[in-house]
């Protein structure tokens, strides 16, 4: 199957900075880019929907400003989480879907975030 | 909009007999149903899916979905549990017909613990 390479798989940050993760998609080109977010022990919930060469599309009750979401080539796009706090620490997961729309989508291997 | 319910938290089964993951969903137009499987502090990975054509899907390691339209459920089955199995299982739909959002939505995911 398709690959999805995500970095970095873990980082721990002090509260008030920024971190940024970065998915790619290693050997296919996917206009498209999804970014979940999982808590401990519960389902994926998406975050927004990343688009090659323009905005974001955020879900319901995801703040834009805090979760920064670019996506400049056909193989990369990047979260960044700007001024994290504890409540941010979390479990993110992209994905991409390549070819048809059929197509199931692939998954990174996740970011373990740690606000301290 | 669009749902996915899996109904148990945990399934325990013994090694080398039938398991069954159960997972019904809700769409309003054609479902594109999908199963991932996810192994602790890593990404989701792509088990099978259900597109159109035969309702008995067959996937990797084993696994196989049948898909079920007058109960809508599309529940996940393997004919002898590996001690290997024992993960979190996430069933997935999305709106074929493109009336919903383009990333899946998941169920809330099934432990499946297989006893030696």
């Amino acid at each position: 199957g398709a690959v999805v390479s995500q970095h970095p798989s873990r980082v721990i940050c002090k509260s008030g900075t920024s971190v940024k993760i970065e998915c790619r998609s290693l050997d296919f080109q996917a206009t498209t880019m999804f970014w979940y977010r999982q808590f401990p022990k519960q389902s994926l919930m998406l975050m927004a929907t990343s688009n090659e060469g323009s905005k974001a599309t955020y879900e319901q009750g995801v703040e834009k400003d805090k979760f920064l979401i670019n996506h400049a080539s056909l193989t990369l796009s990047t979260l960044t989480v700007t001024s994290a706090h504890p409540e941010d620490s979390s479990f993110y997961i992209c994905s991409a879907r390549p070819g048809t729309m059929t197509g199931e989508l692939f998954f990174g291997e996740g970011s373990r975030l740690t606000v301290l | 909009a669009q749902s996915v319910a899996q109904p148990e938290d945990q399934v325990n089964v013994a090694e080398g007999n039938p398991l069954t993951v159960k997972c019904t969903y809700s769409v309003s137009g054609n479902p594109y149903l999908f199963w991932y499987v996810q192994y602790p502090n890593r990404g989701l990975q792509f088990l099978l899916k259900y597109i159109t054509g035969d309702n008995l899907v067959k996937g990797s390691y084993g696994f196989e979905a049948e898909f079920n339209k007058s109960q809508t459920s599309f529940h996940l089955k393997k004919p002898s549990a590996l001690v290997s199995d024992s993960a979190l299982y996430f069933c997935a739909v999305r709106d074929g017909s493109g009336g919903g959002a383009d990333g899946l939505t998941f169920g809330k995911g099934t432990h499946l613990i297989i006893q030696p």
